[in-house]
């Protein structure tokens, strides 16, 4: 079945520490791929998008992501956190066979501490 | 360009009601999506509408509908509530219903059910 797999629920860092937010996916054939963050009692906010043109994707907030096919992986990463990022982080997936529908992972709460 | 809207934002109901939830596209946007989101389930695919028509469904039971209008606005209702339906509603649109399009979310409903 297809799926999508956020490693760690919660995930904590310092000021000024990479950040990492791991996502891996099932699917033989590469999807879609996107990073959402939402922030308390708000909807979720774009924070880049993979569409196959290339590997490495650059996003918003200073946030990027790497696809990499032989580990069906889109690990979101950032090189310094900042107090501002703390939130909830999902990767989505638009597998081709199921239509324009956004399979969610569970969501990584991302703290920063100073 | 303005953002998605949802309307209204919070909501309390009780069991055996129905409801009735608004969303106004990004303007232009003819796609609409509606998820779900609780603690237990995480984000949940509801249904897609395009050009009026439901191009897309969850696995939801049918007590959950939706419909779009002409100007591409979107309205879901849920009849016969129950205390599981407390979630937070979430409406997304794009341009088209194409697979790997970019889904904009609004802000979300807050409905509770009593």
């Amino acid at each position: 079945a297809q799926s999508v797999t956020q490693l760690g629920s919660h995930v904590s860092v310092s000021e000024g520490a990479l950040v990492l937010l791991r996502c891996n996916y099932s699917s033989s054939v590469p999807p879609y791929l996107f990073w959402y963050v939402q922030y308390p009692n708000q909807g979720l906010q774009l924070l880049l998008k993979y569409t196959s043109a290339a590997t490495l994707v650059k996003g918003i907030n200073g946030f990027e992501a790497e696809f990499k096919k032989s580990e069906t992986s889109f690990h979101l990463t950032k090189p310094s956190a900042h107090m501002s990022d703390a939130a909830e982080y999902f990767c989505a997936v638009n597998f081709r066979q199921a239509g324009t529908a956004l399979i969610f992972g569970k969501g990584t709460t991302l703290s920063v501490s100073s | 360009k303005a953002g998605v809207t949802q309307t209204p934002r919070y909501l309390i109901k009780t069991r055996g009601q129905q409801v009735t939830l608004s969303c106004s596209p990004i303007s232009g946007h003819r796609s609409v999506s509606w998820y779900q989101q609780t603690p237990g389930q995480g984000l949940q695919f509801l249904f897609e509408y395009f050009s009026e028509t439901q191009r897309n469904k969850g696995n939801f039971p049918g007590r959950f509908s939706g419909r779009q209008f002409s100007n591409s606005r979107s309205e879901m209702n849920v009849s016969t509530l129950e205390l599981g339906d407390s979630a937070l509603y979430l409406c997304a649109s794009s341009p088209r219903a194409s697979v790997g399009e970019t889904q904009y979310f609004g802000p979300g409903t807050r409905l509770l059910v009593l």
